[in-house]
């Protein structure tokens, strides 16, 4: 079945960098790409961007460009997603999903808590 | 960016009702749509896909439709286990977006 696992929750300082990490298992990793969605505490999603595991091209939300990295490693089935210049607004549940472009998520990840605080 | 705007925010319903969300969006997306269930605590689940297809293992209550910019998602008789918050989704843009949620409770 498929299986999106994502690392553990974080606590980073303002201006840090986190780096969360997605390993599918379960299908091709090739074959589809990642997603990445966020939830601040009590509120909606958020999309970030999308990640080609075939090619590594990537689609970001312009909310988001030049402040995110979104890779893969094929020999791993893992994708990453880094996010830089952390602020208190970026503490979030961050998930990465399963989807290509121009086709809906269809499995998600747990969730990884990123909490940004001084 | 296409914006979408679900409505209501909030609904309140009993078990055996029928209950209709409505999602719009800025601008048309044909039937490039999705919707999502969400439990507190929990990664959302889907549930449709091309405004109108149950993802498979959807209970048949579920339906969706519309196309375009207007689209709904009716529950046709509430199970206890559907109280939760729900999300409409676009793909027709390469830079996908989400509706704000509606949080369906029980009255």
């Amino acid at each position: 079945q498929v299986q999106l696992v994502q690392s553990g929750a974080e606590v980073k300082k303002p201006g840090a960098s986190v780096k969360v990490s997605c390993k599918a298992s379960g299908y091709t990793f090739t074959s589809y790409g990642i997603n990445w969605v966020r939830q601040a505490p009590g509120q909606g999603l958020e999309w970030m961007g999308w990640i080609s595991a075939y090619n590594g091209n990537t689609n970001y939300a312009q909310k988001f460009q030049g402040r995110v990295t979104m890779t893969t490693d094929t020999s791993t089935s893992t994708a990453y997603m880094e996010l830089r210049s952390l602020r208190s607004d970026d503490t979030a549940v961050y998930y990465c999903a399963r989807g290509n472009s121009g086709s809906p998520v269809d499995y998600w990840g747990q969730g990884t808590l990123v909490t940004v605080s001084s | 960016d296409i914006q979408m705007t679900q409505s209501p925010s909030t609904l309140s319903a009993s078990v055996g009702d029928r209950v209709t969300i409505t999602c719009r969006a800025s601008q048309s997306i044909s039937n490039y749509l999705a919707w999502y269930q969400q439990k507190p605590g929990k990664a959302p689940q889907f549930l449709i896909y091309k405004a109108s297809n149950l993802e498979s293992g959807v209970p048949s209550r579920f339906s969706g439709s519309g196309s375009g910019t207007e689209f709904t998602l009716t529950i046709s008789s509430l199970q206890p286990d559907d109280f939760a918050t729900y999300y409409c989704q676009q793909y027709k843009s390469y830079l996908y977006t989400f509706g704000q949620g509606t949080k369906l409770e029980i009255k």
